[in-house]
């Protein structure tokens, strides 16, 4: 159980054009969804926390305009990065916290990533 | 301001000899640890968390508030143990994970 699903894997776009990256919680329902980016060979940087029906909390640094974050229902959260340029490119990745059935504290499940590469 | 420091990018040891991924943290708060680990071309996924007291695939990690550390140790490494390995705090009221820059375990046969 706990699997967290990405799509799409890799997308490869224009310059100026805006992409969607699909987060899911397959098989429960998050409380809280979390976007993180990774560059090359760098740490997960925490982009944002999103919770089910309101706005999600961008990190510090973290343009709200440029990624757009819809978490529509307790299984499913969006990132819309807008008007994509070359410094955009990076992989994206999404966790989703739960508390499963016979654990005592909530815990984050990642998905596979988004690799984005902006021409 | 919260930090989680993993001092080395790389680690190499041969199979069967003793592993210690060093993980240290700053935080004002209570801290509760992680260790996450990515195996090739694979999702991070939790290996053991402290407040769990647990030992996952031979791993034990133990909180040392004195010296505010959090190291990850293993007897007798293994091939399979090779992957990329992340500490992490969590902060911000309790939902949100700050990680170390990862330490890349290689075992070498």
């Amino acid at each position: 159980g706990a699997v967290v699903s990405q799509h799409p894997s890799w997308v490869i776009c224009k310059s100026g054009t805006s992409v969607k990256i699909e987060c899911r919680s397959l098989d429960f329902q998050a409380t809280t969804m979390f976007w993180y980016r990774q560059f090359p060979k760098q740490s997960l940087m925490l982009m944002a926390t999103s919770n089910e029906g309101s706005k999600a909390t961008y990190e510090q640094g973290v343009e709200k305009d440029k990624f757009l974050i819809n978490h529509a229902s307790l299984t499913l959260s969006t990132l819309t990065v807008t008007s994509a340029h070359p410094e955009d490119s990076s992989f994206y990745i999404c966790s989703a916290s739960s508390q499963l059935a016979g654990e005592g504290w909530e815990t984050q499940y990642f998905g596979p990533g988004t690799r984005l590469l902006v021409l | 301001a919260q930090r989680v420091t993993q001092p080395e990018k790389l680690l190499s040891v041969f199979k069967g000899a003793p592993v210690e991924l060093k993980c240290n943290y700053s935080y004002s708060g209570s801290p509760e640890l992680f260790w996450y680990v990515q195996y090739s071309r694979q999702r991070l996924q939790l290996l053991l968390r402290h407040i769990s007291r647990e030992s996952i695939k031979g791993f034990t990690a133990d909180l040392n508030k004195g010296e505010t550390s959090f190291h990850l140790k293993k007897p007798f490494a293994q091939e399979e143990d090779s992957a990329m390995y992340y500490c992490a705090l969590l902060t911000g009221g309790g939902n949100k994970l700050t990680f170390g820059t990862g330490t890349q375990l290689k075992v070498e046969l």
